[in-house]
């Protein structure tokens, strides 16, 4: 079973920031939190990880609350093509325990 | 480019017959997964490899078969004993113990 629990979608207007929240309140302490997003058939695309710091890419922002047991995902100016499902993962950087539940569907509207 | 190849994209099958999907690496990883994915649902662990000659069943490894003779290839072989094989079939692969996992566009096999 998912460590995770993710709204089931959510919409976002385009230019605006897409906030995804996750919740993983059983959330070890050398466990990560990683964010992926499938686009429709395809594979899914890593986005970010962190451990218990804030971090930024070229492509979102990841914060983390200080008990660790939520996260947020941000997109800072969603366009049409970040339509897609993100999926929130706690792992401890082992392949094989990573579990992809159902994610949110974020749909990016004009 | 590195990535990860699977092929084909389609493949369609009978019933009863086993079929092999292809999943190739050039991003000199270790280890290697397939999952499988159903409509609206999210991804279920089949198999993985942490390295060549070696491979762990997942979650869901009934019905299903893989080699891993090569560092670049781990095919996956879907048997006729697997009771629901229509799916979507996705590959990928890490450096063991050093995430994130890369990827392939999936193989969406389809058996009537």
């Amino acid at each position: 079973d998912a460590k995770t629990t993710q709204p089931p979608s959510m919409d976002c207007a385009e230019g605006r920031a897409a906030n995804l929240p996750c919740n993983h309140s059983t959330i070890s302490g050398n466990e990560y939190v990683y964010w992926y997003r499938q686009i429709h058939s395809q594979g899914p695309q890593y986005i970010i990880h962190g451990l218990k710091n804030n971090e930024t890419n070229e492509m979102a922002s990841l914060i983390i609350t200080e008990d660790r047991k939520s996260s947020t995902l941000i997109l800072p100016h969603a366009t049409l093509r970040d339509t897609a499902v993100y999926y929130c993962i706690v792992s401890d950087n082992y392949g094989q325990n990573f579990v992809f539940g159902p994610g949110t569907r974020l749909s990016v509207l004009p | 480019d590195g990535g990860i190849t699977q092929s084909p994209k389609y493949l369609f099958r009978k019933e009863g017959q086993n079929v092999t999907l292809s999943c190739e690496q050039n991003l000199n990883h270790d280890a290697m997964y397939w999952y499988r994915q159903d409509p609206g649902q999210g991804l279920r662990l089949i198999y993985y490899s942490q390295i060549v000659n070696d491979f762990q069943k997942g979650d869901i490894a009934e019905g299903y078969s893989v080699s891993r003779e090569k560092k670049e290839s781990f095919p996956l072989t879907v048997t006729s004993a697997q009771k629901n094989p229509t799916a979507f079939y996705l590959c990928a692969s890490s450096i063991w113990g050093v995430s994130p996992l890369h990827f392939g566009n999936g193989t969406r096999l389809t058996v009537t």
